[in-house]
């Protein structure tokens, strides 16, 4: 099946550590997002991507950082810098044009130990 | 810029009886807008979208959608609501200006009561 695939499902981060979230996709999707969930405030736009080796920020890029060396794949990294970093975070894609709708992996949820 | 607004936290519906999750958009030009469920500790799903023409709009699950453009108005729907309807739901807007990237409400948790 086609989908979209995140890992780890729980992660817990120390202070001062940068852990890195992982996104892949088998859809054949150029596009690529990352989005923060907190409770009551819907989804926030980290950063994402349209193309291989090309990213741009959202509206809460700040403290994060990705790559997208692959087509299917698109990891976040949250730094050290992020200091409120305990959220849902949830990847998803799409096929470029604005009338298409994005697809969703069932999320990484990490905690502050 | 795109905003959407969901003007309820929780909506609370007897089990059989219809159901309407409101939604109201502000886009500059003409809007894309879609409605997603999630469930506890999943992603989001894709129920529905208005691109252009009908005003209502047929999605999964039995679910549909009005769109007024008078009343920049995009609210969910279903005719006879299910238990297992008991989820979070998200209208959102596309941002074509902004890498397509998708606007989203703050969310609206659907309760169905037996």
């Amino acid at each position: 099946d086609g989908g979209i695939t995140q890992s780890p499902k729980y992660l817990f981060r120390k202070e001062g550590q940068n852990v890195t979230l992982s996104c892949e996709q088998n859809l054949n999707h150029d596009a690529m997002y990352w989005y923060r969930q907190d409770p009551g405030q819907g989804l926030r736009l980290i950063y994402y991507s349209q193309i291989v080796n090309d990213f741009q920020k959202g509206d809460i890029a700040e403290g994060y950082s990705v790559s997208r060396e692959k087509k299917e794949s698109f990891p976040l990294t949250v730094t050290s810098a992020q200091k409120n970093p305990t959220a849902f975070y949830l990847c998803a894609s799409s096929i470029l044009g604005g009338w298409q709708p994005q697809h969703f992996g069932d999320g990484t949820r990490l905690s502050i130990l | 810029a795109q905003s959407v607004a969901q003007p309820e936290d929780q909506v609370n519906v007897a089990e059989g009886n219809p159901l309407t999750v409101k939604c109201t958009y502000s886009v500059s030009g003409n809007p894309y807008l879609f409605w997603y469920v999630q469930y506890p500790n999943r992603g989001l799903q894709f129920l529905l979208k208005y691109i252009t023409g009908d005003n209502l709009v047929k999605g999964s699950y039995g679910f549909e959608a009005e769109f007024n453009k008078s009343q920049t108005s995009f609210h969910l729907k279903k005719p006879s609501a299910l238990v297992s309807d008991s989820a979070l739901y998200f209208c959102a807007v596309r941002d074509m200006e902004y890498g397509n990237k998708l606007v989203f409400g703050a969310g609206t948790i659907l309760r169905v009561k037996s």
